[in-house]
């Protein structure tokens, strides 16, 4: 079957640095992706990777070993507005995205 | 990047009625999906819209409860039938573009409440 797990939810004071981690199972790949969803809204793009290795994107990184099937998405100087859910999705081989449950980080400040 | 928009924004409705929701993208798109959040929880794949043919579900989802309609490459409609409370949900339309479909966006979804 096909399976992607995250932690539930975790928390993280403002300033600091939180890394997210995202396991994966899944029929083929073809990419991973990283968004973020604020409360009562649609999820917003924020990484996608491919090959192996880290992409930076300002305050926001993204990891990927697809011989371990292991991402991670890497946040820095971190801000009360990154209080969000986080979402780990897989392309699959059919080219359909397989979702993870979301990780919910709370940011204190 | 696709400008996605849906209508409506939100809506409160009876039970045993229908609602055909709307998606209009910016840009031609090949693959354009519909999606489903509850409460809570992480998006559920309702089915895959197709142009010209009729849509691809998935399982526990069925064309009877979830018509889906898709007679361009920027417009779909995705009807949710003889609703019921469980039905309350967020409905996200979502588009895939890009060489390898390594970009893929959302709508800004349309909240449905069923009383």
């Amino acid at each position: 079957g096909q399976n992607i797990d995250q932690p539930t939810e975790m928390t993280a004071t403002e300033g600091a640095i939180v890394q997210i981690n995202c396991t994966y199972q899944t029929s083929g790949f073809n990419g991973l992706f990283w968004y973020q969803q604020h409360a009562g809204e649609a999820p917003t793009f924020l990484s996608y990777n491919v090959l192996d290795g880290l992409e930076e994107k300002g305050r926001f990184s993204s990891f990927l070993s697809r011989s371990k099937g292991y991402s991670y998405l890497l946040l820095k100087e971190l801000q009360m507005k990154d209080s969000a859910s986080y979402l780990c999705a897989v392309l699959d081989s059919n080219y359909q995205l397989i979702w993870g449950a979301g990780t919910k980080l709370i940011i204190k400040p | 990047s696709a400008v996605i928009s849906q209508k409506p924004s939100r809506d409160i409705c009876q039970r045993g009625t229908s609602l055909t929701i709307q998606c209009q993208v910016d840009s031609q798109v090949t693959m354009m999906f519909w999606y489903r959040q509850q409460p809570g929880q992480s998006l559920t794949l309702i089915a895959t819209a197709n142009q010209g043919s009729e849509a691809t579900y998935e399982s526990g989802f069925v064309i009877d409860k979830f018509p889906i309609s898709r007679p361009n490459l920027t417009f779909s409609t995705l009807t949710v039938s003889n609703m019921s409370p469980e039905d309350s949900s967020i409905y996200l339309c979502s588009v895939a573009a890009g060489d390898s479909y390594n970009e893929q966006f959302f709508g800004p979804g349309t909240r449905l409440t069923v009383l």
